[in-house]
């Protein structure tokens, strides 16, 4: 059983496009995350949710938003898709905010062309 | 807020030596810190973490270090296998709420 999984893995798009990308957690977990890791492997924090309620947006621009439709649930929808967001999108999940192990899905690639 | 830096991009060691990755931390609020590691095409697992309240702790094959004088965090990794191969990233939290991860370390094993 996948603690998290997201889909798709793959998405390649044109610039202009709106995609979206799913995630579901099956731990019980309170908090979700969605963090977007660049070609130089950095790691930033983009959106947390705790118990469907937004607790973080990192100054992220408004082409993105996240939806939680319950607490296993953060899908991000991204609207007129640049080159720029071309990355590896991970979601993630924890017992409570901050704290204890965060568990990653396995990432969705994202390409813009 | 919170930047995390690591010393060393890539390091290349060979198979059976000891590891050792270093990340620095800027704030000194800081009171919870994690080891990840991601293979390549996987998401980022869990290795080991410490808090603020311990300098030092191990586990299988790992032992994570913490000076809180110098805002400074190691990863040792023991007798070093292939299969160690991966990025590896510290990740620190201060308000509870935010994990803010280091830039990665390519741990590279040649046998």
């Amino acid at each position: 059983d996948t603690a998290v999984s997201q889909t798709p893995k793959y998405l390649v798009t044109q610039m202009g496009n709106d995609k979206s990308i799913k995630c579901e957690q099956n731990l019980g977990h309170d908090t979700m995350y969605w963090y977007k890791q660049d070609s130089k492997k950095f790691l930033k924090i983009m959106f947390s949710y705790n118990n469907k309620e937004l607790i973080i947006n990192e100054t992220v621009p408004n082409r993105f938003s996240p939806k939680s439709p319950d607490k296993a649930h953060l899908n991000l929808h991204i609207n007129s898709l640049e080159l720029g967001d071309s990355a590896v999108y991970f979601c993630a999940s924890s017992l409570t905010p901050g704290v204890g192990e965060l568990f990653f899905g396995e990432g969705s690639r994202l390409t813009v062309l | 807020g919170e930047s995390v830096g690591l010393h060393l991009p890539t390091l290349s060691v060979q198979e059976g030596d000891n590891s050792i990755i270093n990340c620095a931390y800027s704030n000194s609020a800081s009171d919870y810190f994690i080891w990840y590691k991601q293979e390549s095409g996987k998401g980022p697992q869990f290795i080991i973490d410490i808090r603020s309240n311990m300098d030092k702790r191990q586990g299988q094959r790992v032992t994570v270090l913490l000076n809180k004088t110098v805002k400074h965090l190691s990863l040792q990794i023991a007798a070093t296998q292939p299969g160690d191969s991966a990025v590896y990233f510290c990740a620190v939290t201060f308000t509870g709420n935010q994990f803010y991860f280091g830039t990665g370390t390519s741990l590279t094993v040649i046998p």
